[in-house]
């Protein structure tokens, strides 16, 4: 079965600090992957996803992610953290062809002045 | 364009009691699901429409959940006898229907069962 395991629950970063977030998952072949922000009182903003080709992959406000077949992982990164990011950031996996998403567990992102 | 759209944003009732919870999805989008988050859960799967066929409810965590999409659009999700454990934001999310292609979430319905 799917799964995806992001392993920080919380991190706390300081403004202009780089900051990446880890995302794990479990999967027999190449899955769709996917990083999702959820702002407080919002429902979720897709940031970037990955489906083939490029394993490097850029999103929306200056992240982006890294798909590494031999790690199963799709870390998210953004060189520069800025305040308005303070946020929960959710990993999600889907089978290729298929809409199931699976979503992991979130990690909420603090910054400090 | 409009995003999607829940509601009502916050809804507080009564153990026993029957909620519904209103999605009205992206226009033209054919796809809608439902999602129910739990505090420090992951975001869990239960229930999606596509077009006219027939709806997966695989994910719906017992009887006392059920949904219906009315004309191909708006979407209602009941839960009958609410519990206290079925406090959590349900999030609804459409798509245009490929499987690859993005859902694009409401801001969510967060339910109080007291």
């Amino acid at each position: 079965a799917q799964s995806v395991t992001q392993p920080d629950i919380h991190i706390t970063v300081s403004e202009g600090a780089s900051l990446e977030l880890r995302c794990n998952y479990s999967y027999g072949a190449t899955p769709y992957l996917f990083w999702y922000v959820q702002s407080p009182g919002q429902g979720l903003q897709l940031l970037l996803k990955y489906f083939s080709g490029d394993t490097l992959v850029q999103g929306i406000k200056g992240f982006e992610a890294e798909f590494k077949r031999s790690q199963s992982s799709f870390n998210l990164r953004k060189p520069s953290v800025h305040w308005s990011d303070a946020a929960e950031y959710f990993c999600a996996v889907a089978r290729s062809g298929t809409y199931k998403y699976i979503f992991g567990t979130g990690t909420r992102l603090k910054v400090l002045a | 364009g409009a995003g999607v759209s829940q509601s009502p944003s916050n809804k507080v009732t009564e153990k026993g009691k029957d909620v519904e919870l209103r999605c009205d999805p992206i226009s033209g989008h054919t796809a809608l699901y439902w999602y129910r988050q739990s505090l420090g859960q992951g975001l869990e799967f239960l229930i999606y429409f596509q077009g006219n066929s027939a709806p997966d409810k695989s994910g719906l965590p017992s009887d006392r959940f059920s949904a219906e999409r009315t004309g191909g659009s708006v979407s209602t999700l009941t839960i009958q006898r609410t519990q206290q454990e079925d406090s959590a934001v349900y999030l609804c999310a459409s798509s245009s229907g490929q499987a690859q292609d993005t859902q694009y979430f409401g801001p969510g319905t967060r339910l109080t069962v007291l």
